[in-house]
């Protein structure tokens, strides 16, 4: 067990619909990360928030928002629902800064998009 | 463009033999490389880890060697159990940053 809490874990929902898919990160740590791992591709980095503020942004579409709120949990939002966006998302968290450089990941949420 | 990559989608091996995963990077601004472990249904696990600045890091029965030069990472998993079985995947850290850049991941079968 990494510490880490993801609900929830499976959603399903059709498309052009609005979800939201919660992250606890682990006790102390300020950083969280978000990833998708789609069926074809490996984790892509989507976002990184550090104690309530976003610090770095891979390919995140403009359909999809996060934020972290000051209890430190995140919430990815992902909106106008498409095929596409079926995948597992992972949340990630970390002590912060480059002072660790270890990430540890929940379980993951998997989102089917119909 | 792919700047992680693991060749090798699958790797089958012996237990008790050494299973030796490769990954290969072409940014020369990441300093810092890490292997994770997944099992089915679960998030990665943290393996180990290696900095830019050491060629060899040891850990019990794993091992991640670094070749710089060769932008090149390995890691070793002596002896291999059958409970190793999962997919592995090498990620690395830009020295200008904390998000992790993951290679496509290898599959790795220990067979009893």
């Amino acid at each position: 067990d990494s510490g880490v809490t993801q609900t929830p874990k499976h959603l399903i929902t059709a498309t052009g619909q609005r979800v939201t898919l919660r992250c606890s990160p682990r006790s102390g740590d300020l950083s969280v990360y978000w990833y998708q791992q789609s069926l074809d591709q490996g984790l892509q980095f989507l976002i990184q928030y550090y104690n309530g503020e976003e610090r770095a942004k891979g390919n995140i579409l403009e359909r999809f928002s996060a934020q972290q709120f000051p209890d430190l949990h995140s919430e990815l939002n992902l909106s106008s629902l498409e095929l596409g966006d079926s995948a597992l998302y992972f949340c990630a968290s970390s002590v912060g800064g480059r002072s660790s450089y270890e990430q540890y990941f929940g379980p993951g949420t998997r989102l089917t998009v119909t | 463009d792919q700047q992680v990559k693991q060749n090798s989608p699958s790797l089958s091996v012996q237990e008790g033999r050494i299973s030796i995963l490769n990954c290969d990077y072409t940014n020369s601004m990441f300093d810092y490389f890490l292997w994770y472990k997944k099992y089915p249904a679960e998030g990665p696990t943290f393996l180990i880890s290696i900095s830019s600045i050491k060629d060899k890091n040891e850990d019990g029965r794993f091992t991640v060697f670094l070749n710089k030069s060769a932008k090149h990472l390995s890691l070793h998993i002596v002896p291999s159990q059958p409970g190793d079985s999962a997919v592995y995947f090498c990620a690395a850290l830009h020295n200008a940053g904390n998000m992790l850049t993951f290679g496509g991941g290898t599959r790795l079968m220990v067979k009893p």
